[in-house]
């Protein structure tokens, strides 16, 4: 079973819908959570962090789930621009150090 | 400010020769992360420093694998002999105290 698991996709949406994408976890020890984006050909970049309480960063609200080991990020009134692959990440403490799990992505594809 | 700078961004070879590929990670930060990305295995880890010294080498394929960070400025990761099963994009990342990590722009490595 892979650490970080992500529906691959595509989700292809309409402008203006919501999408929202799940990720599963096997390691219930894992510290933190991330959501990054990452652009056809370009580097991944942090989108926000995911905190216990959930958070929500204008059109972007992003939850966890410890006791089933799940993250969320929800995308409101999708825009045009948001087509990216989403990648789930999990922060672990390993052999002293933190390091982050990416999971394979989700790709989404908004349409007008 | 500069972020983080990789170099060649591209790089096509022959099976069988070596390839290096270079790192310049963002001034200040003490740790150092070498990935490789394919459609296939997603985004994968390769080895991390932290102040220069290699912490975990799991992620490394194999022996024609090598990383190397003389110094806090500069790291960088051969291949020899390489192989086209290599191909792929190589993503370097720095961060600071294990938070955030920045990404640079990638090595789209093409092995014939």
């Amino acid at each position: 079973r892979k650490e970080v698991e992500q529906d691959p996709g595509p989700f292809n949406v309409p402008e203006g819908a919501t999408v929202a994408f799940n990720c599963t976890y096997s390691n219930s020890a894992s510290q933190s959570f991330f959501w990054y984006r990452q652009d056809c050909r370009k580097e991944p970049k942090l989108l926000m962090s995911v905190y216990s309480s959930g958070n929500e960063d204008g059109r972007f609200t992003a939850q966890l789930n410890r006791a089933s080991q799940y993250i969320s990020l929800l995308i409101r009134d999708s825009k045009l621009s948001d087509s990216a692959t989403y990648l789930c990440v999990v922060k672990e403490w390993s052999g002293g150090y933190n390091k982050l799990i990416f999971g394979a992505g989700t790709r989404l594809a908004v349409h007008p | 400010d500069a972020g983080v700078i990789q170099s060649p961004r591209h790089e096509v070879t022959e099976m069988g020769q070596e390839v290096t590929l270079r790192c310049k990670p963002i001034s200040g930060h003490d740790y150092l992360f070498w990935y490789r990305q394919t459609m296939m295995r997603g985004l994968e880890l390769l080895i991390y420093f932290n102040n220069n010294v290699p912490i975990d080498d799991s992620g490394m394929p194999e022996d024609r694998f090598s990383a190397k960070m003389p110094n806090a400025s500069f790291s960088t990761l051969k291949i020899q002999p390489s192989e086209p099963r290599d191909s792929a994009v190589y993503f370097c990342a720095s961060s600071l105290q294990g938070y955030e990590q920045y990404f640079g722009p990638g090595t789209r490595l093409t092995v014939t």
